[in-house]
């Protein structure tokens, strides 16, 4: 079972910040925290990770709170093109263990 | 970032026969490769974990004798659908873990396979 919560959908307008939460309450200590999308009909596309402290690549920017019990995901300047379910997946980064996806939140960016 | 490939993108097939899906991975090597399923309006449903060189395992739920899966290599994983049948028809996609390099055990994903039965 999926260890974190999301909101089922958002909406966001084009151009402005787009905020994903995640609640990730019984996160363990060597659990990091993963988010990917997928749109459409297309294979997961991995964005960011973080463990403690926040992130930032050319994608987007990862916000983890001091308990690291959530999460935020932050799209800074939405475009169409990523309108797409957002799936936040807590997972130990060793061994085998797969990501297990849970229903994500589906972001829609509206011109 | 690291590439992963499948092959067919799309098959179509009749109801008894057996299908045959490939995982690439095409610029990195993957000890571990997962296989997931994902029907309309849901998430993905991991299948398996399968290691090079060694059998795969299954989640539970999952039949193996439905659902062949072998991982001879650190770059090919193959899952066979066989005796497919109307309600097999669904979204694949397979994933692998870097075992090296920047990407080093992050998991990429591949394009997906859909399967329709008729």
């Amino acid at each position: 079972d999926a260890k974190t919560t999301q909101p089922t959908s958002m909406d966001c307008a084009e151009g402005r910040a787009a905020n994903l939460p995640c609640n990730h309450s019984t996160i363990s200590g060597n659990e990091y925290v993963y988010w990917y999308r997928q749109i459409h009909s297309q294979g997961p596309q991995y964005i960011i990770h973080g463990l403690k402290n926040n992130e930032t690549n050319e994608m987007a920017s990862l916000i983890i709170t001091e308990d690291r019990k959530s999460s935020t995901l932050i799209l800074p300047h939405a475009t169409l093109r990523d309108t797409a379910v957002y799936y936040c997946i807590v997972r130990v980064n060793s061994g085998n263990t797969p990501l297990v996806f849970g229903k994500g939140t589906r972001l829609s960016v509206i011109a | 970032g690291a590439v992963v490939s499948q092959h067919p993108s799309w098959v179509i097939c009749k109801s008894g026969t057996s299908v045959k899906i490939e995982c690439r991975s095409l610029d990195f090597q993957a000890t571990t490769m997962f296989w997931y399923r994902q029907f309309p309006k849901q998430s993905l449903m991991l299948m398996a974990t399968s290691n090079e060189g060694s059998k795969a395992t299954y989640e539970q739920g999952v039949e193996k004798d439905k659902f062949l899966i072998n991982h001879a290599s650190l770059t090919l994983s193959t899952l066979t659908v066989t005796s497919a049948h109307p309600e097999d028809s669904s979204f694949y996609i397979c994933s692998a873990r870097a075992l090296s390099g920047s990407s080093y055990n992050e998991q990429f994903f591949g394009p997906g396979t859909r399967l329709t039965v008729l």
